[in-house]
C-alpha cells in the first residue's frame, strides 16, 4: 500500500528563516511520482513540483528546493529566506507511474501547516 | 485562461439528503477528478473522469457517485447523506500528458446537519 507521512503537523518560523517540510513515503511500485502542493488559506490546492522515481537529482527554483532521496524514501522540501506569503498547509504526495489514468489518483500526506510570522 | 470552478462553494443539507456538485474544468482538459477534505482523514481520492469515462476510483460507498459530460464538466453526487461527509470537496483537471499536476477548484464545502 502506498503512504505518505508528514511528521510535522505545524511549523512556525520567524520570516526570512529556512525552512524544511519533511515528507517520508512508502510504495512498493518500483516507478512512482513524487509531489508538493501548496495550500493557501483560499482552499485552493496549488501544483509546485512533480518528481519521477527515477530521477533523484535535486531541484531549486528560487526560493523553493527539494531534496529526493530514494535509500530513505524521503523527499524534503526546504525555503531559504521565508516570507510571510509562504504561509500555508503544503502536501507532499504519492501516485504510481503506471501510465498517465493512474496519475490523478494521488496519495497526500496529512499535511503540514506552515507560518512565518514578520 | 479560468481556472476550475466549482459551484455551490458552500451548502448545508440534512442527514438523508443527496447533494449534487459541479465542477467545469480548465478549457482544454479533459481529465477530471474529484477528492475530499476533512479534518480527520485528509485528503482522499474519490474518483477521474476522462473523456466521460470512469478512469479510476477510490475507496468510498456507492453513496458517491459522478459523471462526466462531452463538454468535460463534471458533477459529483452523494446520495443518502451522513454527518460524516461533511467536508471539502475539491475538484481538479489536468492537461494532457501532465502526470499528477493538477489544477484545483477552490471546492465545495458542504455542511451535513
Amino acid at each position: 500500500a502506498q503512504k505518505v507521512t508528514q511528521a510535522q503537523t505545524e511549523i512556525s518560523v520567524v520570516e526570512k528563516e529556512d525552512v524544511t517540510l519533511d515528507c517520508v513515503y512508502e510504495t512498493r511500485d518500483t516507478t512512482y511520482y513524487l509531489f508538493w502542493y501548496k495550500q493557501p488559506p483560499s482552499g485552493e490546492l496549488v501544483f509546485l513540483i512533480r518528481r519521477n522515481s527515477f530521477d533523484e537529482q535535486n531541484e531549486i527554483s528560487g526560493r523553493y528546493s527539494w531534496n529526493f532521496q530514494k535509500s530513505t524514501s524521503s523527499f524534503n522540501f526546504t525555503i531559504t529566506a521565508s516570507q510571510v506569503v509562504d504561509s500555508a498547509v503544503y502536501f507532499c504526495a504519492l501516485s504510481e507511474a503506471a501510465g498517465y489514468s493512474s496519475a490523478s489518483k494521488i496519495i497526500f500526506g496529512s499535511g503540514t501547516r506552515l507560518s512565518i510570522r514578520p | 485562461k479560468a481556472g476550475v470552478t466549482q459551484t455551490p462553494r458552500y451548502l448545508i443539507k440534512t442527514r438523508g439528503q443527496q447533494v449534487t456538485l459541479s465542477c467545469s474544468p480548465i478549457s482544454g482538459h479533459r481529465s477530471v477528478s474529484w477528492y475530499q477534505q476533512t479534518p480527520g482523514q485528509g485528503l482522499q481520492f474519490l474518483f477521474e473522469y476522462f473523456s466521460e469515462t470512469q478512469r479510476n476510483k477510490g475507496n468510498f460507498p456507492g453513496r458517491f457517485s459522478g459523471r462526466q459530460f462531452s463538454n468535460s464538466r463534471s458533477e459529483m453526487n452523494v446520495s443518502t447523506l451522513e454527518l460524516g461527509d461533511s467536508a471539502l470537496y475539491l475538484c481538479a483537471s489536468k492537461p494532457q500528458g501532465a502526470a499528477g499536476e493538477l489544477f484545483f477548484g477552490e471546492g465545495s464545502r458542504l455542511t451535513v446537519l
